[in-house]
């Protein structure tokens, strides 16, 4: 069973478009995220949720939207996409702050055409 | 501001070399470390972490780190580099508080040369 999924994988779509990634996690913990990893590697946390509650929101368009139904599942809505947004995003879930690391996702990589 | 800063952002050496990936990290207060390892389209995979118990960490794959206080460092080596050990690098650190946040490194590309 993997622990951390999301779908898709891969994701092509126009600028303008409507997208959305989801997450799901069977470890049991309490927190995740979804972070961007740009062209250059570079990993940004975008935001986090714990049990549910948004805990980091960081300096991200509103046109990003997560939602969390469960602490289980965390999904990642864009609306109105466009080119800059194009990046591998990674979902991820921990044990609430503390000494553990995170577990990652494999990545959905959106492109913007 | 807390963050992690890896010097060098592409490494290369032969195989069988020794491994040095620099980590640095700007706190006054230790904070929990770690290093991740991304392989080509795969996402970041936790290699060791460093969490006060023990100086020198060993992790996965022979790789471990060494935690420096007066550095203010976490160095990541493996005695002799494999093949396999090509892929992203990565440091983190993440400190106490309610949001727990992982802030990573900018990366290092490690290339092992036949």
């Amino acid at each position: 069973d993997t622990a951390v999924s999301q779908t898709p994988k891969y994701l092509v779509t126009q600028m303008g478009n409507d997208k959305s990634i989801k997450c799901e996690q069977n470890l049991g913990h309490d927190t995740m995220y979804w972070y961007k990893q740009d062209s250059k590697k570079f990993l940004k946390i975008m935001f986090s949720y714990n049990n549910k509650e948004l805990i980091i929101n960081e300096t991200v368009p509103n046109r990003f939207s997560p939602k969390s139904p469960d602490k289980a599942h965390l999904n990642l809505h864009i609306n109105s996409l466009e080119l800059g947004d194009s990046a591998v995003y990674f979902c991820a879930s921990s044990p609430p702050a503390g000494t553990d690391g995170y577990t990652f996702g494999s990545g959905t990589r959106l492109t913007v055409v | 501001a807390q963050s992690v800063t890896q010097l060098g952002s592409h490494v290369s050496v032969s195989e069988g070399a020794l491994v040095l990936l620099r980590c640095n990290y700007s706190s006054s207060v230790p904070p929990y470390l770690f290093w991740y390892v991304q392989y080509p389209n795969q996402g970041l995979q936790l290699l060791l972490k460093y969490t006060s118990a023990a100086t020198l960490v060993k992790g996965i794959n022979g790789f471990e780190a060494e935690f420096k206080k007066s550095e203010t460092s976490f160095h990541l080596t493996k005695p002799s580099a494999h093949m396999s050990d090509a892929a992203e690098y990565f440091c983190a650190v993440r400190y106490s508080g309610n949001t727990g946040k992982l802030i990573f490194g900018q990366g290092t590309t490690l290339q092992v040369k036949p």
